[in-house]
């Protein structure tokens, strides 16, 4: 399993201003994901984070928009620019831990509330 | 493109009743299909999953039956506490591709 500590658990910010979320695991992963889960709406997969090698975004999401750092296999960073009320959402760190057979299962923080003004 | 549709919520039950949280998926193939749930506070967390047809995925009381014939994965448990007060998410994906998420189900357990 993984703990994923992430921070800060919510904000309200101005529009304009720029945010950057914080996601701590507590072992080292290969593969982070960072989601989007706008009101009323399903988890969105924004970009995938991998150590030493730029994030891959899904379409739909920009670097310029939603810079991604991952300088270690244990912590990643989301910032999201120049915000406006749209950009109100629950932002949310996902790893995947290697299971035995094979496949992978994702484990989730407990996401990043932002609303924006 | 793959899809999730699950039942909307908000879903609100007196403890000990009978829970079902319908989900169906449009994919072409045959992807592996979860159940997450999000406690109030915290992060999702897998509930169960099925990889292939006909299986019963099943934890903390809850199942679900992959359902090849009917493109379904309904989420169901036989007498709901109101520790199970959170929202699910019906779930798929094809081998190590993303997660497509459902929009999700609150649930809400009244004693």
């Amino acid at each position: 399993s993984a703990v994923i500590s992430q921070k800060p658990s919510r904000d309200i910010c101005q529009r304009g201003t720029s945010l950057t979320i914080q996601c701590q695991v507590d072992s080292q992963v290969t593969m982070m994901f960072w989601y989007r889960q706008q009101p009323g709406q399903s988890l969105t997969l924004i970009a995938t984070a991998n150590q030493g090698s730029e994030a891959t975004y899904e379409s739909g999401f920009v670097i310029d928009k939603f810079p991604i750092s991952r300088p270690n296999l244990t912590f990643s960073t989301l910032t999201v620019s120049n915000m406006s009320p749209e950009d109100s959402s629950i932002y949310l760190c996902s790893v995947e831990v290697a299971l035995r057979q094979g496949a992978g299962e994702l484990f989730f923080g407990e996401g990043s509330r932002l609303t924006v003004l | 493109g793959n899809s999730v549709t699950q039942m909307e919520g908000p879903v609100t039950l007196s403890e000990e009743a009978f829970l079902t949280i319908n989900c169906t998926y449009t994919a072409t193939g045959y992807p592996s299909l979860f159940w997450y749930v999000q406690y109030p506070g915290e992060g999702l967390q897998l509930l169960l999953k099925a990889t292939k047809a006909d299986d019963k995925g099943s934890n903390k009381g809850f199942e679900a039956t992959y359902r090849k014939e009917t493109t379904s994965f309904h989420l169901e448990k036989g007498s709901v506490q109101v520790s199970d007060s959170a929202v699910y998410f019906c779930a798929l994906n094809f081998g190590n591709e993303k997660l497509t998420f459902g929009t999700g189900t609150r649930l809400t357990i009244i004693p």
